[in-house]
């Protein structure tokens, strides 16, 4: 099973400021990679798929980059409805989807 | 814009079947394919399995002995059927529209208590 890490588990940052969050998979994955962010009580919503490509009405300021290994979301100047708990995915071993266990985004 | 909208039991005893629905508006179930995917409280998210519209599956290998996934498009709905649950089971369980084997679309999710 590919087992996917991200990092900080809890990220501060104040409204405003850029936020980077890290995904990595224990093999290549290639860029078969997504992002998600989850609001308390709310469902997932798909930010990123593809690694860096933006889905359908997701804000210029969430961007993805990296390939492989290595995964970085960035939220260039967070807005107050950011805070959230953010996960990667990988598909690059489908069937076998696994998600990053989150990382929570918390106003400073 | 496609909805999906889960529908089940909220509590359940160990040892029962849990059966699940979704049902999907505002959009086609062809050509995608559907998940279930779970949360436990305060957890992450873990893949069930998924179904394509024409009917063929694939199942976690972790839960594939529990496991049925159907489909009945005339009525655009996809259920879930889980065996023998204990509490480990407890979680929320969404359905997800998966597109290129990301999932585009979710459910706002069902809470399912295992609990003697």
């Amino acid at each position: 099973e590919i087992v996917m890490t991200q990092s900080p588990t809890t990220l501060s940052v104040s409204p405003g400021e850029r936020a980077t969050l890290s995904c990595r998979a224990s093999q290549s994955v290639n860029s078969n990679l997504a992002w998600y962010q989850q609001k308390p009580g709310q469902a997932p919503r798909l930010l990123i798929h593809g690694a860096s490509t933006r889905a359908t009405g997701i804000p210029a300021r969430f961007s993805g980059s990296g390939s492989g290994t290595e995964f970085t979301l960035t939220i260039s100047s967070l807005q107050s409805e950011d805070f959230a708990v953010y996960y990667c995915q990988q598909y690059n071993y489908w069937p076998s989807y696994t998600f990053g266990q989150g990382t929570k985004l918390e106003i400073k | 814009q496609v909805q999906l909208q889960e529908s089940g039991p909220g509590l359940m005893k160990p040892s029962e079947t849990l059966s699940l629905a979704c049902t999907v508006s505002g959009g086609s179930i062809s050509p995608y394919f559907w998940s279930w995917i779970r949360q436990p409280p305060g957890k992450g998210l873990e893949f069930i399995g998924y179904i394509f519209y024409s009917g063929s599956t694939n199942y976690n290998p972790s839960l594939q002995s529990r496991v049925t996934i159907s489909i009945d498009t005339a009525k655009n709905q996809v259920s879930l059927k889980l065996s023998s649950v204990t509490a480990a089971d407890t979680a929320v369980y969404f359905c997800a529209r998966t597109s290129g084997h990301y999932f585009d679309s979710w459910g706002q999710g069902t809470l399912v208590t295992v609990s003697s």
